[in-house]
């Protein structure tokens, strides 16, 4: 069965220093990865993924992520963070599949900026 | 390009009574899913749709909750009869296929408070 583990409920750091959110993930076959922010009161924002190809990913509002086959991990990182980027952060899996394949989230990490 | 949209944004009902929440995709996907989200969890696929047929309905409470996609655009989720429980968001989002590297996008949600 697919899962996926976030296992930070919350990561502090402050602004201007490099931030990482962790997510580690299971899946029988190739994983497709997703990183999703949700501001308060919002939806879920689309911000990365990984398909197949380079394992360092780039996305929007400069975040990336890194693919870790061996280690099963796709954490998301930012070189230097804004305060605007505090929000809630999930990680999701897909097992590949051409017709369906249900996203998985993990439970989500706050990630707090402080000025 | 419009987004996923979703209606209403707030809903306020009493346990028993009955709800129903819309949702317009983004224009030419053919997927569309809808997601419940309780505080403090990762969203949870309700059921998934390919142009207007069902494709995993599997965790959908199907005593309570229904869902159609008749002309394989727009879509409604109805909750009839509604405990508290289902106090949650319930978020619509689409993707342009319904292979697993397709990205999904979500709506804003619609967010529901069950008293």
């Amino acid at each position: 069965a697919q899962s996926v583990a976030q296992p930070e409920d919350q990561v502090n750091v402050a602004e201007g220093n490099p931030l990482t959110v962790k997510c580690t993930y299971s899946v029988s076959g190739n994983p497709y990865l997703f990183w999703y922010v949700q501001y308060p009161n919002r939806g879920l924002q689309f911000l990365l993924k990984y398909i197949t190809g380079d394992n360092l990913v780039k996305g929007s509002y400069g975040f990336e992520a890194e693919f870790n086959k061996s280690q099963t991990s796709f954490h998301l990182k930012k070189p230097s963070a804004l305060v605007s980027d505090s929000a809630l952060y999930f990680c999701a899996v897909r097992a590949f599949s051409s017709n369906t394949g249900k996203l998985i989230f993990g439970q989500g990490t706050t990630l707090q900026v402080k000025p | 390009e419009a987004g996923v949209a979703q209606s209403p944004r707030y809903k306020i009902i009493e346990k028993r009574q009955s709800v129903a929440f819309w949702c317009n995709p983004i224009s030419g996907h053919a997927t569309l899913y809808w997601y419940q989200q309780i505080l403090g969890q990762g969203p949870k696929l309700l059921i998934q749709f390919q142009n207007n047929g069902v494709v995993d309905d599997s965790q959908l409470p199907k005593d309570r909750f229904s869902a159609e996609r008749l002309k394989g655009v727009d879509s409604t989720l109805k909750i009839q009869p509604a405990k508290l429980e289902d106090s949650a968001v319930y978020l619509c989002a689409s993707s342009i296929g319904p292979n697993s590297g397709n990205t999904i996008y979500f709506g804003e949600g619609s967010w529901l408070t069950v008293v």
